[in-house]
């Protein structure tokens, strides 16, 4: 049982570049979500999917977007890179909307 | 808009003593709040949940106290040792919110030798 798990790692962009960040979970779990974390920040919400088949928008979602694959994975595009987008980001998943998350081991990003 | 908070940036404590860890939170129709470990270079992980329905919550070593009077919630840690040292977030959701969680921006907790 492996949880929540992200690929890749690290990855460094030039500006205007576009990647996708790929999360899965094994725990059959409805619920999975989308955080940004920056220095001394809390997370912030950048896309969530409530259920297989829905996503939703979280505090930030504005140069991203998300493809719920199937229960479970949950990826996450950014288009066209730009430098505010340098963070590092955290996938996780829930039983459902209102439970404890749990998450991913993260993925630096950084934007040139 | 709703926020969650935490008083003290960073909390040092001597090995072996009890740790509190404090957070406001100003959404009223919160109903459930989570406290995660962050260590370096790590996910958060998930240490203990409670719901307003609960005043307090145990767990290994921990306890949740939920104040809903005043806001306020609080990570007591028992006996502190130096595995402990971390960020500590805490995490609030209400329905009016769809159940998304609001993150705290984090107290640091260094643990003295």
């Amino acid at each position: 049982n492996a949880g929540v798990t992200q690929t890749p790692k690290f990855q460094v962009l030039k500006t205007g570049q576009s990647m996708t960040l790929q999360c899965a979970q094994d725990m059959n779990h409805n619920s999975m979500y989308w955080y940004r974390q920056d220095p001394g920040m809390g997370l912030r919400l950048i896309y969530y999917s409530a259920s297989e088949g829905t996503t939703d928008k979280g505090e930030v979602p504005n140069g991203y977007n998300v493809s719920r694959l199937n229960k479970r994975e949950f990826s996450l595009r950014l288009e066209s890179a730009a430098p505010s987008q340098t963070s590092v980001y955290f996938c996780a998943s829930s039983p459902q909307t209102g439970t404890g998350q749990f998450f991913g081991p993260g993925t630096r990003l950084t934007v040139l | 808009g709703e926020s969650v908070g935490l008083h003290l940036p960073t909390l040092s404590v001597q090995e072996g003593d009890n740790s509190i860890i404090n957070c406001a939170y100003s959404n009223s129709a919160s109903d459930y709040f989570i406290w995660y470990k962050q260590e370096s270079g790590k996910g958060p992980q998930f240490i203990i949940d409670i719901r307003s329905n609960m005043d307090k919550r145990q767990g290994q070593r921990v306890t949740v106290l939920l104040n809903k009077t005043v806001k306020h919630l609080s990570l007591q840690i028992a006996a502190t040792q130096p595995g402990d040292s971390a960020v500590y977030f805490c995490a609030e959701s209400s329905m009016d919110s769809s159940y998304k969680l609001i993150f705290g921006s984090g107290t640091r907790l260094l643990v003295r030798p």
